[in-house]
């Protein structure tokens, strides 16, 4: 299994402005993967965590909008860049040890833009 | 959209009813996984379920899929007040990695 946590757990933030989210893993993980959960919904895939190289990212989302980075096996950020009052929702970011396998997740990023 | 639906949106039984919830899903998939979260916290797993099972069970829970009917269900047994939560399944395509998740299950057990 792996222990995963996020930095904050929340925020209030200003229209305008960028909020970077860390996301730590206890152990190596192959694959780790950022989501966002709108109020009341369920999970859309934002871009699949990439170590070393690009994030890739699923459609709708675009790196200019959602930076990632994943600089080693167990961390990873996601930015939330130039914030509008639709991007209020709660960010999760996962990993999975074995390719397809379980993934686990941390306990999410709340955020709210005013 | 490569979102599975759930059905239903809610489900408020009474403490020791059993609850079932069902998803389906559009495409061939790898495995198909169930996940619990606690007012808008981290998902939970719960149990995964690959394409060529048909049944599994994890105590009080049991999992079942019909890949020619691309749908699952989750049945929990015995349903505590500690069970009210949201349920989602999600799906691992065909020769993929990440998760599609269902629309949810709001569940509530009440004492």
């Amino acid at each position: 299994s792996a222990v995963i946590s996020q930095k904050p757990s929340r925020d209030i933030c200003q229209r305008g402005t960028s909020l970077t989210i860390q996301c730590q893993v206890d152990s190596q993980v192959t694959m780790m993967f950022w989501y966002r959960q709108q109020p009341g919904q369920s999970l859309t895939l934002i871009a699949t965590a990439n170590q070393g190289s690009e994030a890739t990212y699923e459609s709708g989302f675009v790196i200019d909008k959602f930076p990632i980075s994943r600089p080693n096996l167990t961390f990873s950020t996601l930015t939330v860049s130039n914030m509008s009052p639709e991007d209020s929702s709660i960010y999760l970011c996962s990993g999975v040890k074995d390719r397809a396998e379980t993934q686990y997740f941390g306990p999410g990023t709340r955020l709210l833009v005013l | 959209s490569q979102q599975g639906e759930e059905d239903p949106q809610a489900l408020s039984i009474q403490e020791g009813e059993n609850a079932t919830m069902n998803c389906s899903y559009k495409t061939s998939i790898n495995n198909l996984q169930w996940y619990r979260q606690n007012s808008g916290r981290g998902l939970v797993h719960l149990i995964l379920i690959r394409s060529n099972e048909r049944e599994k069970h994890s105590g009080r829970l049991r999992v079942t899929l019909d890949t020619s009917k691309k749908s699952s269900s989750l049945l929990i047994t015995a349903s505590r007040a500690a069970d009210t939560a949201s349920y989602f399944c999600a799906t691992v395509e065909t020769g993929a990695n990440n998760l599609f998740f269902g629309t949810g299950t709001r569940l509530t057990v009440i004492p």
